[in-house]
């Protein structure tokens, strides 16, 4: 069946680490993929997209790869905060258009 | 900008009742969308609109759930009749197009007792 799974539910981090959270998914052949971060009752916030030619996306302490062979991507926070602690969502494009499949959401806690 | 705008925050219904939810997206954004957030499912897409019109509905649930688009700046979602199990939070997005970036608002938790 088609299903994106992500590594864990919950992550748990010293500060000063490195956190890294997997997406896995089988079955499809995104052209790109997002990656959300949500805090508890708000709405998922955008942090970064990466497109399906590209292996990799930085963005200040964030780093996204995508590995489409894999049918992986890796979401990195370096130097990772107190401050960084919520779930964690990634998105793909499943057919070919705007509708976005998240995936369940791995709730990270950076413990200081 | 203000963001995506939804009403109510909050909604408590008794079963049966008639339940709408309401959504203003970003000035300009042509997309938008109704996603459904629980426990057990996560978070899913029940319908998109583009350009006011209705795309892809397959992920509403069944016939007791609708949505309009009458204009670029409002849709609602109704259920009708509620129950229990329709409990979740709901959440209206919107982008400005394919590959965009989805804007999230902070959603409506809906309670049906």
């Amino acid at each position: 069946s088609q299903k994106i799974e992500q590594n864990s539910e919950a992550l748990n981090i010293q500060e000063g680490k490195t956190a890294t959270l997997t997406c896995n998914y089988t079955n499809y052949s995104p052209a790109y993929l997002q990656w959300y971060r949500q805090d508890p009752g708000r709405g998922p916030v955008f942090l970064l997209l990466i497109r399906e030619n590209e292996k990799e996306k930085r963005k200040e302490r964030l780093k996204v790869t995508f590995d489409t062979t894999l049918k992986q991507s890796l979401f990195h926070i370096t130097a990772s905060q107190p401050a960084d602690s919520a779930t964690y969502l990634c998105a793909l494009d499943t057919e070919g258009n705007e509708k976005l499949t998240f995936g369940t959401g791995t709730r990270l806690t950076i413990i200081p | 900008d203000a963001g995506v705008i939804q009403s109510p925050r909050h909604e408590v219904t008794e079963m049966g009742q008639e339940v709408t939810l309401r959504c203003k997206p970003i000035s300009g954004h042509n997309s938008l969308f109704w996603y459904r957030q629980t426990m057990m499912r996560g978070l899913e897409l029940l319908i998109y609109f583009n350009n006011n019109v209705p795309i892809d509905d397959s992920g509403m649930p069944e016939d007791r759930f609708s949505a309009k688009m009458p204009n670029a700046s409002f849709s609602t979602l109704k259920i009708q009749p509620s129950e229990p199990r329709d409990s979740a939070v709901y959440f209206c997005a919107s982008s400005a197009g394919y590959t965009d970036t989805q804007y999230f608002g902070p959603g409506t938790r809906l309670t049906v007792l």
